[in-house]
């Protein structure tokens, strides 16, 4: 059973800070990760997929980098807005599977 | 485009009693998932279609879970019975192509099941 971590498991911010959450995973037979957006009352929504060591990627205020040799990505939320608040879920895939296996995720509350 | 069509929306039905789930992914998606999300964890593949062949379904609780994909498009998930422990929200997903590592899965809004 891959063992996946998000941190922090919730977090209240201000308006307009900006912050971050991490996705661990183990580095070995690592294929690719995803990330998803899971607004109240909502579908899940996907923001990325990464599969590359290094690999940075953006989307208007959100941006996301992966280290597949040490097996962790990063979210960053920039400025945050009212809107951003939502579950943010990574998922990552090994060789040999073609399942995601998601984290429980990052409930994320920004305050106006 | 339409999204990815869930019915219903909610249900809430008593424990010993069926329930069916309705999933209409987006047009031209070959693959389609069901999840199971429990509250306070991240989605749990239940089964995954290619078509209308089901590729994955190890974790499908045979005993009580069926599901099928007739015609390759629309899908129905059924528990039978019921039980208090099925109270969760059950989402489908669908992507255009067979890798399920690395294509993008669009999900609909799920069914929020109760038991009671």
């Amino acid at each position: 059973i891959l063992n996946v971590e998000q941190s922090p498991q919730s977090l209240h911010v201000q308006e307009g800070d900006s912050t971050n959450f991490t996705c661990s995973f183990p580095s070995s037979n690592f294929y690719a990760l995803h990330w998803y957006r899971w607004e109240t009352a909502k579908s899940p929504e996907a923001l990325f997929v990464m599969t590359l060591n290094g690999d940075e990627k953006k989307k208007g205020r959100i941006s996301a980098t992966l280290n597949t040799k040490e097996g962790y990505s990063y979210l960053y939320i920039k400025g945050s807005q009212p809107e951003d608040s939502a579950t943010y879920l990574c998922a990552p895939t090994q060789g040999g599977s073609e399942k995601l296996v998601f984290g429980k995720g990052t409930k994320l509350t920004v305050n106006p | 485009e339409a999204g990815v069509v869930q019915s219903p929306r909610y249900k809430i039905i008593e424990k010993k009693q069926p329930v069916a789930f309705w999933c209409n992914p987006i047009s031209g998606h070959n693959t389609l998932y069901w999840y199971l999300q429990n509250l306070g964890q991240g989605p749990e593949l239940l089964i995954r279609y290619e078509n209308e062949e089901a590729v994955d379904d190890s974790q499908l609780p045979k005993d009580r879970f069926s599901a099928e994909r007739l015609k390759g498009v629309d899908s129905t998930l059924k528990i039978q019975p019921a039980e208090l422990g099925d109270s969760a929200v059950y989402l489908c997903a669908s992507s255009p192509g067979t890798s399920g590592r690395t294509d993008t899965q669009y999900f609909g809004p799920g069914t929020r099941l109760t038991v009671l």
